[in-house]
């Protein structure tokens, strides 16, 4: 019973080539996030959903595209992957925001290698 | 802007040693600070957090101490173990605006040593 799980867990694909990363949350949060970790373990936010609702966009190259069908789901499509796309992309949710102290769960990672 | 400074790493400890991981941070307002740990080929989980000042956050043995005055929020643990050696990230919400985002440090390796 996976909190938030996205897939796949690993991904190689190359270098133009457009790919989209799933996830889910059977939390019954409301606020959905997108994570990058370069290679140096670096975190930082690319993108957040609110009931369905872009609330954060960070400075992200426009061949990156989320999208929400639902509250339970943000999936993250990126175009035409270039060599520096390479990283491990973390969803995560939470019951609103974490300025209260509200939690933030996140799902185990994907892992992709542009090749 | 709103940032988290951790310390270097990676810190390397023998089994049952004392355990400091230094964070501190620079904020607006009052965030609330949480430790996230990643253990190898995992995602991010909770460890702990303290959502004001004077605050202990503490969990499976690791504990930290919201301190405003020295805009810190060190973690420690007085006897690690094997099983501890992970990733360590410090974090803090940004409370500006509306949106409450989680602003990460670096992120610090620990590596325990049997």
């Amino acid at each position: 019973d996976t909190a938030v799980s996205q897939t796949p867990k690993y991904l190689v694909t190359q270098m133009g080539n457009d790919k989209s990363i799933k996830c889910e949350q059977n939390l019954g949060h409301d606020t959905m996030y997108w994570y990058k970790q370069d290679s140096k373990k670096f975190l930082k936010i690319m993108f957040s959903y609110n009931n369905k609702e872009l609330i954060i966009n960070e400075t992200v190259p426009n061949r990156f595209s989320p999208k929400s069908p639902d509250k339970a789901h943000l999936n993250l499509h990126i175009n035409s992957l270039e060599l520096g796309d390479s990283a491990v992309y973390f969803c995560a949710s939470s019951q609103g925001t974490p300025r209260s102290g509200n939690t933030i769960y996140f799902g185990e990672g994907s892992w992709l290698t542009v090749v | 802007g709103n940032s988290v400074t951790q310390m270097e790493g990676p810190v390397t400890l023998s089994e049952e040693a004392f355990l400091t991981i230094n964070c501190t941070y620079t904020a607006t307002g009052y965030p609330s600070l949480f430790w996230y740990v990643q253990y190898p080929g995992e995602g991010l989980q909770l460890l702990l957090k303290a959502t004001k000042a004077d605050d202990k956050g503490s969990n499976k043995g690791f504990e930290a101490t919201y301190r405003k005055e020295t805009t810190s929020f060190h973690l420690e643990k007085g006897s690690v173990q094997v099983s501890d050696s992970a990733v360590y990230f410090c974090a803090l919400s940004d409370n500006s605006g509306n949106t409450g985002k989680l602003i990460f440090g670096q992120g610090t390796t620990l590596q325990v040593k049997p």
